[in-house]
């Protein structure tokens, strides 16, 4: 079982809809979290963070969830700026800076 | 946000020829930076750790002599790729910490696009 684990895609939406993708890890001891954007040949930029209790900005939500260890981002109101691969990351346990990536999620936003 | 630079973009080089590319975090210090290497339509791969004034920490499969890590500053890690041929053709991402900021995030470098002939 791969560290961290993402849904491919890709996602094609309309502008205006709703999706969510789900991201899922597997060490328990998983400390930080985080959901970063990556356009095409760029490098990644971090969309947000995931904080325990669920954040949000603007038109994206981000939500863990311990228990069955995963976390979600949800984007309201898709652009078409929005189209590029998401990438859920998750951070190690105590004393360890190792980031873990999952393979992304593309989405594309159709107009 | 801080900011990482990585420098150079973009490297062709003929097989058989060592490149370096150089990283610096420009507006904090980082004691650790993390170097990835992402091939098309793939994920971000964790090739070493670079540690301030010590030896990088390479990951599983990743060879140290072929791959050469320097962090000789507080702002700067640099990776060689030593005779290189086609197959080390890839998108080299290096990324830091900046342990000023609580949240514990990744600021990556923009990426070095290496084709080798």
């Amino acid at each position: 079982r791969k560290e961290v684990e993402q849904d491919p895609g890709p996602f094609n939406v309309p502008e205006g809809a709703t999706v969510a993708f789900n991201c899922t890890y597997s060490n328990s001891a998983s400390q930080s979290f985080f959901w970063y954007r990556q356009d095409c040949r760029k490098e990644p930029k971090l969309l947000m963070s995931v904080y325990s209790s669920g954040n949000e900005d603007g038109r994206f939500t981000a939500q863990l969830n311990r228990a069955s260890q995963y976390i979600s981002l949800l984007i309201r109101d898709s652009k078409l700026s929005d189209s590029a691969t998401y990438l859920c990351v998750v951070r190690g346990t105590s004393g360890t800076y190792k980031y873990i990536f999952g393979t992304g999620t593309r989405l594309k936003v159709l107009a | 946000g801080a900011v990482v630079s990585q420098h150079p973009s973009w490297v062709i080089c003929k097989s058989g020829t060592s490149v370096k590319i150089e990283c610096r975090s420009l507006d904090f210090q980082a004691t650790t930076m993390f170097w990835y290497r992402q091939f098309p339509k793939q994920s971000l791969m964790l090739m070493a750790t670079s540690n301030e004034g010590s030896k990088a920490t390479y990951e599983q499969g990743v060879e140290k002599d072929k791959f050469l890590i320097n962090h000789a500053s507080l702002t700067l890690s640099t990776l060689t790729v030593t005779s290189a041929h086609p197959e080390d053709s890839s998108f080299y991402i290096c990324s830091a910490r900046d342990l000023g900021r609580v949240s514990g995030e990744l600021f990556f470098g923009e990426g070095s696009r290496l084709t080798v002939l």
